[in-house]
């Protein structure tokens, strides 16, 4: 069955930048069907959503992210991934990656377990 | 961007209750509204999608209600499982908001 992992460092540097990647496996991430997307939990807070990405690279960003977020798909290896640049302790939260169907069903239906990234010096 | 208000933001209710969140829009989003229960540590759950349409494997005591601005999530009897934080989304137009959340807490 699909499963999605999260993967990339824990702690980052402020004004450094945030790299992560969700590895899909279980089913291809080349599917009409679906946009991939990356959401986040800051501590104690509720959900924000940061982009998303077609497996064609097109993509969708979180105006007030925008001008920081670069989100890539790797088709090859079933992957997507998210570039945050210039961090600050704001970014710190638990990040996540899921599938977004398209069409008449829509929401987020398969999520990763999350991975928490802090930004701290 | 399509801004999303949950009431309340906290709720306490007993096993057995009858307990309902409202979900309101800044604009019309036709039906297009998801309900997501997240446990601490956890990543959210999808319940209901398309505003009232169950998610496969979800318990029938969870339903949703609404159209355009205005939406509910249900739950009949309210079972220990249940004590969470739930969140709506909506996805409508291309950038999907949350909601900010109501936690479902044990009287």
């Amino acid at each position: 069955h699909l499963q999605l992992q999260e993967s990339g460092p824990g702690l980052v540097k402020p004004s450094e930048t945030l790299s992560l990647t969700c590895t899909v496996s279980g089913d291809s991430i080349s599917s009409n069907s679906y946009y991939w997307g990356w959401i986040r939990q800051p501590p104690g807070k509720g959900l924000e959503c940061i982009g998303s990405i077609y497996y064609t690279g097109s993509t969708y960003y979180n105006p007030s992210l925008k001008s920081r977020v670069t989100i890539s798909v790797d088709t090859s290896k079933n992957q997507f991934s998210l570039k945050l640049i210039s961090v600050t302790a704001a970014d710190t939260a638990v990040y996540y990656c899921a599938r977004l169907r398209l069409g008449i069903k829509g929401g987020m239906d398969v999520w990763g377990q999350g991975t928490t990234v802090t930004v701290s010096s | 961007d399509i801004q999303m208000t949950q009431s309340p933001s906290t709720l306490s209710a007993s096993v057995g209750d009858r307990v309902t969140i409202t979900c309101r829009a800044s604009q019309s989003i036709s039906r297009w509204l998801a309900w997501y229960q997240q446990k601490p540590g956890k990543a959210p759950k999808v319940l209901i999608y398309k505003a009232s349409s169950l998610e496969s494997g979800v318990p029938s005591r969870f339903s949703g209600s609404g159209s355009g601005t205005e939406f509910t999530l249900t739950i009949s009897r309210l079972q220990p499982d249940d004590f969470a934080t739930y969140y709506c989304q909506q996805y409508n137009s291309d950038w999907w908001t949350f909601g900010q959340g109501t936690k479902v807490e044990i009287k």
